[in-house]
């Protein structure tokens, strides 16, 4: 299957910093990436659709001032989390869609797992 | 509405037992692909299986098994003799056309014990 990869795996900053997060498509490209949020012992939550070369479009409820997401190229999307706070801490996971012959299909990242303190 | 239901929150198994995690879908989309992951403690996603609305063969991989029934939207996963390195959380998932959003449920997580 496609890999996607992430970075970093994991980060700690402190309250009041930016923190970035890389999801890149190793072998294939990926006009869509989808960006998840996971609380301890929850379920992923989907926070935003990227779209290369166009704005992100958030869910419902989700802060897209707090959750920058660029989609600069075909291979890459940034998520930036500003101003990061306690409550952000949480387990971030990227998906890229890739569209192939017998369907379209999506391949996760394997995660940053965020502490802001 | 899109929505994956996952009613089991934890099962305790003991080694060799057979499990089975039931997931209930609702859509209205007509094609759609249901999908099971396993998280291990490490956190990254495995995947173990896509299915699309149009197969409802069931699968067997190994110990793994799977049965898709449209008439009741369920997708339900079976562990043939369960091992200790099966204890993990499983999450069903869902996708639909007009953007392959992946929806998932609240996760089942399994303890099989030795």
């Amino acid at each position: 299957g496609a890999v996607v990869s992430q970075h970093p795996s994991w980060v700690i900053c402190k309250s009041g910093t930016s923190v970035k997060i890389e999801c890149r498509s190793l072998d294939f490209q990926a006009t869509t990436m989808f960006w998840y949020r996971q609380f301890p012992k929850q379920s992923l939550m989907l926070m935003a659709t990227s779209n290369e070369g166009s704005k992100a479009t958030y869910e419902q409820g989700v802060e897209k001032d707090k959750f920058l997401i660029n989609h600069a190229s075909l291979t890459l999307s940034t998520l930036t989390v500003t101003s990061a706070h306690p409550e952000d801490s949480s387990f971030y996971i990227c998906s890229a869609r890739i569209d192939r012959g017998h369907g379209t299909e999506a391949f996760f990242g394997q995660g940053t797992r965020l502490t802001v303190v | 509405a899109q929505k994956v239901t996952q009613a089991q929150t934890e099962i305790s198994v003991v080694e060799k037992e057979d499990v089975t995690l039931d997931c209930v879908y609702e859509t209205r989309d007509t094609t759609y692909y249901l999908f099971w992951y396993k998280q291990p403690p490490s956190g990254e996603l495995v995947f173990l299986i896509r299915r699309n609305s149009f197969d409802e063969q069931n699968e067997i991989s190994g110990r793994y098994s799977w049965n898709f029934q449209k008439s009741t939207s369920s997708f339900n996963f079976t562990i043939t003799a369960s091992q200790v390195v099966d204890s993990a959380v499983y999450f069903c998932a869902l996708s639909y056309t007009g953007g392959f959003k992946t929806i998932f449920g609240a996760g089942t997580r399994l303890f099989v014990k030795a």
